[in-house]
């Protein structure tokens, strides 16, 4: 069982290129998110799903763009990567509704836009 | 989204008790109070979460204040392992937009001293 899986674990990207990254889970989860983290800060939402084919912003979208085209599969993906996007995004993936406990995270992926 | 409060860092002697708090005085009948915690460089891990009555499990147990606007995540015996940022977070997985978002906060750095 191998939980949530990003790929790739580290990336560096020149200003105005594009790449996705991509978020795998194998609980059968109906909820997928996004999250960035900044150093020294708490994790911020970028977007998420509830389901697929279902997407939705969180707390800072901009310049980020996501699909569920499969249930176990999430992808971010940024158009024209600018510096202010180097960060550690991770991933994570929760059952739906009540009976929902914990979320389970991904390892991370460090970018680097230089 | 509802807000939680946390004091930025703690310190704890190791083998002793550890209570970080978190005041979260908006909290709405359908939000559950979540606790994950985050070591060096990993994506951050589930601990505990509940709704009203106090909850233990093998990590740690969560304390709930009877009007639900604070809770206490307690560990029994810090060890070194333990030193991470600790966040504390509301989940509304019952409310109309069933949304299950995890919303972070700055967290509580806790420091373990041997």
């Amino acid at each position: 069982n191998a939980g949530v899986t990003q790929t790739p674990k580290f990336r560096v990207l020149k200003t105005g290129q594009s790449m996705t990254l991509l978020c795998a889970q194998d609980m059968n989860h109906e909820y997928m998110y996004w999250y960035r983290q900044d150093p020294g800060m708490g994790l911020r939402l970028i977007h998420y799903s509830v389901g697929e084919g279902t997407t939705a912003k969180g707390e800072v979208p901009d310049g980020y763009n996501v699909s569920r085209l499969k249930k176990q599969n999430f992808l971010l993906g940024l158009e024209s990567a600018a510096p202010s996007q180097t960060s550690v995004y991770f991933c994570a993936s929760s059952r739906y509704g009540q009976t929902s406990t914990e979320a389970f995270f991904g390892q991370g992926t460090r970018l680097t836009v230089v | 989204d509802a807000k939680t409060t946390q004091p930025n860092s703690m310190e704890s002697n190791e083998e002793e008790p550890v209570h970080l708090p978190c005041n979260h005085s908006t909290i709405s009948g359908t939000d559950y109070i979540h606790w994950y915690r985050q070591l060096p460089s990993q994506g951050p891990e589930y601990v505990i979460h509940g709704l009203t009555s106090n909850v233990n499990n093998r990590m740690a147990s969560l304390a709930i204040a009877e009007d639900r606007k604070s809770s206490t995540l307690i560990l029994h015996r810090a060890t070194l392992r333990d030193a991470a940022v600790y966040y504390c977070i509301l989940r509304d997985v019952r409310g109309s937009s069933n949304t299950g978002k995890l919303i972070f906060g700055q967290g509580t750095t806790l420091q373990v001293k041997p």
